[in-house]
């Protein structure tokens, strides 16, 4: 059973279109973060999240982009209004038990 | 602030021949390094990682890194790679300073196995 539970694996929206993308970690981490991958490129950080706030966020992470803990157990990821250039993977990641994180599967998502 | 440079970013490779996947790191404190494995179409899967002690780990599917501090390297090797080991690898780096627990990755080296 994966540690990081991420849903759904795939989301095609239409631009300008709101997404909510899930995650559910097996454990009750503190800790959360979401990172992006576009298509060949590298794994970026966009969020950290830390106690039910955000505790650092890259300059990708502008204000179309927020972060909840709606019901303690899962984490979203929502973009507000989305782009073209938001199709991407985003991963989600909880602390593993000796560092480094423990990534989810990915949902990839396509704006068209 | 910390970054990550994996010099190649393609590596054709003979099946049974060994590879070495070079990354360098810049940080002004001490580090804690990860190399993460990302098969066609899933996600990252940790390989391994060093965190202290020796300096040469050991991960899984036979693959080690060496931790170079002198020369701020983790390069990866296998002296025997399968074709099964195609895939993207990412060296990654948390730096250890109070409260900063993110992880950078480098931008990823395509591993590539011909028969």
């Amino acid at each position: 059973e994966p540690e990081v539970t991420q849903t759904p694996s795939h989301q095609v929206t239409q631009m300008g279109q709101e997404v909510i993308l899930r995650c559910v970690p097996i454990s009750n981490h503190l800790y959360f973060y979401w990172y992006r991958q576009i298509l060949g490129q590298k794994v970026e950080f966009l969020v950290s999240f830390y106690n039910n706030e955000i505790s650092e966020k890259s300059e990708i992470f502008d204000d179309q982009f927020s972060v909840e803990r709606p019901d303690g157990s899962n984490f979203t990821l929502k973009i507000r209004s989305t782009k073209l250039e938001d199709s991407a993977m985003y991963f989600c990641a909880t602390p593993a038990r000796t560092y480094g994180y423990t990534f989810g599967s990915g949902t990839r998502l396509t704006v068209v | 602030a910390q970054s990550v440079t994996q010099l190649d970013s393609q590596v054709p490779v003979f099946e049974e021949a060994p590879v070495e996947l070079r990354c360098n790191y810049s940080s002004s404190v001490s580090v804690y390094l990860f190399w993460y494995v990302q098969y066609p179409n899933q996600g990252l899967q940790l390989l391994l990682k060093y965190l202290s002690g020796s300096t040469l780990v050991k991960g899984i599917n036979g693959f080690e890194a060496e931790f170079n501090k002198s020369q701020t390297s983790f390069h990866l090797r296998k002296p025997s790679v399968h074709i099964s080991d195609t895939a993207e690898y990412f060296c990654a780096v948390i730096s250890l300073i109070q409260g900063a627990q993110k992880l950078v990755f480098g931008q990823g080296t395509r591993l590539t196995i011909n028969p």
